[in-house]
């Protein structure tokens, strides 16, 4: 069975220092990786992706996973956080067959000025 | 290119009323899948739909829910006869099938008084 644990429910970090959202899964196949955010009141957006190639992954607002197979992990990065990055952070993944995708619980990353 | 439509953003029912929910996905995407989130939780899968067929409906209460997604038109949750558990919100999300991303909704807020 699959299933993706998200361990932090909530991380509450002060502006401009680093933060690690963890995410790790468990799958007897191989996996493909995704970190969604989701604002109030708003549907989930896509963050970053791991299909393939590299096993570390940015996004355009500085956010970085690393894709970690032998610790079946994908932590979620940034070493400096905004006031704008308060949102809950969803992991999910989906199988080498596609088509069904499984997510955690979620991350409340609350940054303080 | 639209995004996923979801309507109506708001949707308030008295208990025993119906509800249905509106997707559509976006252009081009043929699969869709419905989730439910309340309040301090995370997402919670419902239902995967490819064009007129459903392919898992395992996160699907037995009851009183059901939805579908026609060859022609938007993708319709049903929900009857409503009670105050029911409410929460619903989000779609679409995808071309496969291993790429979901692409979410804004989500539907489903209010039972």
């Amino acid at each position: 069975a699959q299933s993706v644990t998200q361990l932090d429910s909530q991380v509450p970090v002060f502006e401009e220092a680093p933060v690690e959202l963890r995410c790790n899964y468990s799958s007897s196949v191989s996996v493909y990786l995704f970190w969604y955010v989701q604002y109030p009141n708003q549907g989930l957006q896509l963050l970053l992706k791991y299909l393939s190639g590299s096993t570390l992954v940015e996004s355009i607002n500085g956010f970085e996973a690393e894709f970690n197979k032998s610790q079946t992990s994908f932590h979620l990065r940034k070493p400096s956080v905004h006031i704008s990055d308060t949102a809950e952070y969803f992991c999910a993944v989906t199988l080498n067959t596609g088509n069904q995708f499984y997510f955690g619980t979620g991350t409340s990353l609350t940054v303080i000025p | 290119n639209a995004g996923v439509m979801q309507n109506p953003r708001h949707l308030v029912r008295r208990r025993g009323q119906e509800a249905r929910l509106r997707c559509s996905p976006m252009k081009g995407h043929s699969h869709v899948y419905w989730y439910r989130q309340l309040p301090e939780e995370g997402l919670k899968f419902m239902v995967y739909l490819q064009k007129e067929n459903i392919i898992d409906e395992s996160g699907m209460p037995k009851e009183r829910f059901s939805a579908e997604f026609p060859k022609e038109g938007p993708s319709i949750l049903r929900i009857q006869q409503v009670v105050r558990g029911d409410s929460a919100a619903y989000f779609c999300a679409s995808s071309p099938g496969g291993i790429s991303p979901l692409h979410f909704g804004n989500g539907t807020r489903l209010t039972v008084t």
